[in-house]
């Protein structure tokens, strides 16, 4: 199974500053033959279900606020929210799609300072 | 409107059954893998299982905690997703999301979830 690892586990930032979450894979999930990386990061607010925002490491979601953006490939990968909102307040997840099991990462609370 | 409507979670003492669904609408339920997720509250994310489509002969994976135990299936002619999870332990406590992608990529739909409940 492929292991994803979130650093830091909590981070809190004042509003309008720039959040960074990393996330690791034990393994690359860089498909080679079409050079996508199946890296996904997902935000979930307390009593709602994960929300899709960035799929394919750095490919937004639809409908989705442009300070949030991904980057990275192989096996590190990074979730940057530009300008920290209010409403910004969840648990991130990233999640490798490459093979089954589908892995999560433990998460990363983000907060307002 | 595009929407996932899990069903069937309650409380069921260890080693007992239950079968929860999810309703799609809003998409061609047919031309996509369904997959179960869940989530123990308060705690991170687990992928239990996906079914792919008819096409693809409706294969399915599971996690190794379920393999054995759970179910996956689908009528597509009632756009319906089920997970069948029997000899349940007190472990499998969580909420239960039913997901999927419409582009066969990422989930980006995922349902309201649906909580099951294992104690004695």
């Amino acid at each position: 199974d492929i292991v994803m690892t979130q650093s830091p586990d909590s981070l809190a930032v004042s509003l309008g500053e720039r959040a960074t979450i990393n996330c690791r894979s034990s393994q690359s999930v860089l498909y080679n033959s079409n050079n996508k990386n199946y890296l996904a990061w997902y935000q979930q607010k307390p009593g709602q279900p994960p929300k899709l925002l960035i799929y394919g490491a750095s490919t937004r979601e639809s409908g989705v606020p442009d300070r949030f953006s991904g980057s990275g490939s192989g096996t590190d990968f990074t979730l940057t929210i530009s300008s920290l909102q209010a409403e910004d307040v969840a648990v991130y997840y990233c999640q490798q799609y490459y093979s089954t099991p589908f892995t999560f990462g433990p998460g990363t609370k983000v907060d307002i300072k | 409107e595009v929407q996932l409507v899990e069903s069937g979670g309650g409380l069921v003492k260890p080693g007992g059954s239950l079968r929860l669904s999810c309703v799609a609408s809003g998409f061609t339920f047919a031309n996509v893998w369904m997959t179960w997720i869940r989530q123990v509250p308060g705690k991170g994310l687990e992928w239990v299982c996906r079914i792919k489509r008819r096409i693809e002969s409706e294969t399915t994976d599971y996690a190794a905690p379920v393999k054995g135990r759970f179910t996956i299936s689908r009528d597509d002619s009632k756009n319906t997703l089920y997970l069948q999870m029997n000899s349940l332990k007190i472990e499998d406590t969580a909420v239960y999301y039913c997901a999927t992608s419409v582009s066969l990529d990422a989930f980006d739909i995922w349902g309201q979830g649906t909580m099951v409940a294992v104690s004695s």
